[in-house]
């Protein structure tokens, strides 16, 4: 049952402290999108790659939040320094996507999320 | 500013009756259309999508309706079962593939 995988499910830090979520993509999907979710916000994009290659990531506070795929089995997101308002559930979501002409479903499947907490 | 909007956070039906979840979006470049739905600390799962090219598309239960004109999509679900309590999302997309801007959540409840 192929699934995407994010750890840690749940993370308490304090302020000014480094955090890393990492996601684990389907295997065999091309396109990994980090996404988070507020009480105020709903869901917001942060960023997406496509064949590792970042292609948007004007949803991150570039200051503090980086994104990357070392390789195709592992996308991270980290926090430096962490602040109370970066508080939320972070969800990675994985995609085949085929750029062919053809329309597909092209459906994102998303993982249980890391719900972070910053004191 | 919020490009897919659903207006109602809450929605409560009887069990076997029709359930209507409704979205609205702003954005004229959408082309693609999902529901996905959300139990607690899960992710959300993909329910049902409709490219912009049609005005309907049914899956079993579930029938996603889309009007154009009216920057309108609704999720009918009939007949409403328990287990489809759930927080259900609206999103969209310029193209599918592309990151997907979600609505805030409509929580339905469905009671036996």
């Amino acid at each position: 049952d192929a699934r995407v995988t994010q750890t840690p499910r749940h993370k308490v830090t304090e302020m000014g402290q480094e955090v890393t979520m990492r996601c684990q993509p389907i295997l065999g999907h091309n396109t990994v999108f980090w996404y988070r979710q507020t009480m105020m916000q709903g869901l917001e994009l942060l960023a997406y790659f496509r064949n590792r290659a970042p292609l948007d990531d004007s949803g991150m506070p570039k200051d503090r939040f980086s994104a990357e795929m070392p390789d195709a089995t592992l996308a991270t997101l980290k926090i430096q320094p962490s602040e109370p308002r970066d508080s939320a559930v972070y969800f990675c979501a994985s995609g085949l996507v085929r750029l062919a002409g053809v329309v597909a479903k092209n459906i994102q499947y998303f993982g249980a999320g890391t719900r972070l907490s910053v004191l | 500013d919020q490009q897919v909007k659903q207006n109602s956070p809450s929605l409560s039906v009887q069990e076997g009756r029709i359930s209507i979840l409704n979205c609205d979006y702003t954005n004229s470049m959408f082309d693609y259309f999902l529901w996905y739905k959300k139990y607690p600390a899960e992710g959300p799962t993909f329910l049902i999508s409709i490219s912009s090219i049609k005005d309907k598309n049914e899956d079993g239960r579930f029938t996603v309706f889309l009007n154009k004109s009216a920057k309108h999509l609704s999720l009918h679900i009939v007949p409403s079962q328990p287990g489809d309590s759930a927080v259900y999302f609206c999103a969209a997309s310029q193209h599918p593939g592309y990151a997907l801007n979600f609505g805030k959540g409509t929580s339905l409840l469905v009671t036996p």
